[in-house]
């Protein structure tokens, strides 16, 4: 066990609905990292919060957005889904986001499906 | 900018044999590179890390990985595979300067057989 919780495991959802993947990151991480697994696209790494800032953008599409609450926790919402939204989406934490080297947890994902 | 390049897809090692996993990196200062495991429907697991120092890293589950800056590879073995090892296992390389976000290789799908 990692110890960063998400939250829920799977989702089934329709084309053009919206929804809303939580993470729980490990007990003092300041950082959060969001990242999308898919078939053709690999791991690809979507936003990072450190302690409720945004700090970095990756290959995330404006459709989808994020935030990082005051007690740390993460929500990354996808609005307007499209079949080839359906991947697994990972939360990952560490205690820093910057000038300092340092590894990152990941949670056991949430399988997102659209039909 | 960083890239990894696991260029094996698939790998299949019987139990028992040797194991190696190859990984290329691309980026322009000292990286810190990782290699994580995935087992079907689960989540990444660390199995080592490389920061700075020793160029051979010892992980868990008996993987060790060494990092060769001459070759900009950063390579998993392990002397003996067991076949509880099969999985995906993905390298990954980050930089402090990028907020420690990782960039991963495509991964390569180890299958062991009996």
């Amino acid at each position: 066990d990692s110890g960063v919780t998400q939250t829920p495991k799977h989702l089934i959802t329709a084309t053009g609905q919206r929804v809303t993947l939580r993470c729980s990151p490990r007990s003092g991480d300041l950082s959060v990292y969001w990242y999308q697994q898919s078939l053709d696209q690999g791991l690809q790494f979507l936003i990072h919060y450190y302690n409720g800032e945004e700090r970095a953008k990756g290959n995330i599409l404006e459709r989808f957005s994020a935030q990082q609450f005051p007690d740390l926790h993460s929500e990354l919402n996808l609005s307007s889904l499209e079949l080839g939204d359906s991947a697994l989406y990972f939360c990952a934490s560490s205690v820093v986001g910057q000038g300092m080297n340092t590894e990152a947890f990941f949670g056991q994902g949430t399988r997102l499906t659209v039909v | 900018a960083q890239s990894v390049t696991q260029p094996d897809i698939h790998i299949t090692v019987s139990e028992g044999a040797s194991l190696e996993l190859r990984c290329n990196y691309s980026y322009g200062a000292t990286p810190y590179l990782f290699w994580y495991v995935q087992s079907p429907g689960q989540g990444l697991q660390l199995l080592l890390k490389y920061f700075s120092g020793d160029t051979l890293v010892q992980g868990i589950k008996g993987f060790e990985a060494e990092f060769k800056r001459s070759q900009s590879s950063f390579n998993l073995r392990k002397p003996s595979v067991h076949w509880s090892d099969a999985a995906e296992y993905f390298c990954a390389v980050g930089a402090m300067e990028y907020g420690n976000k990782l960039v991963f290789g495509a991964g390569t799908i180890l299958r062991v057989k009996s």
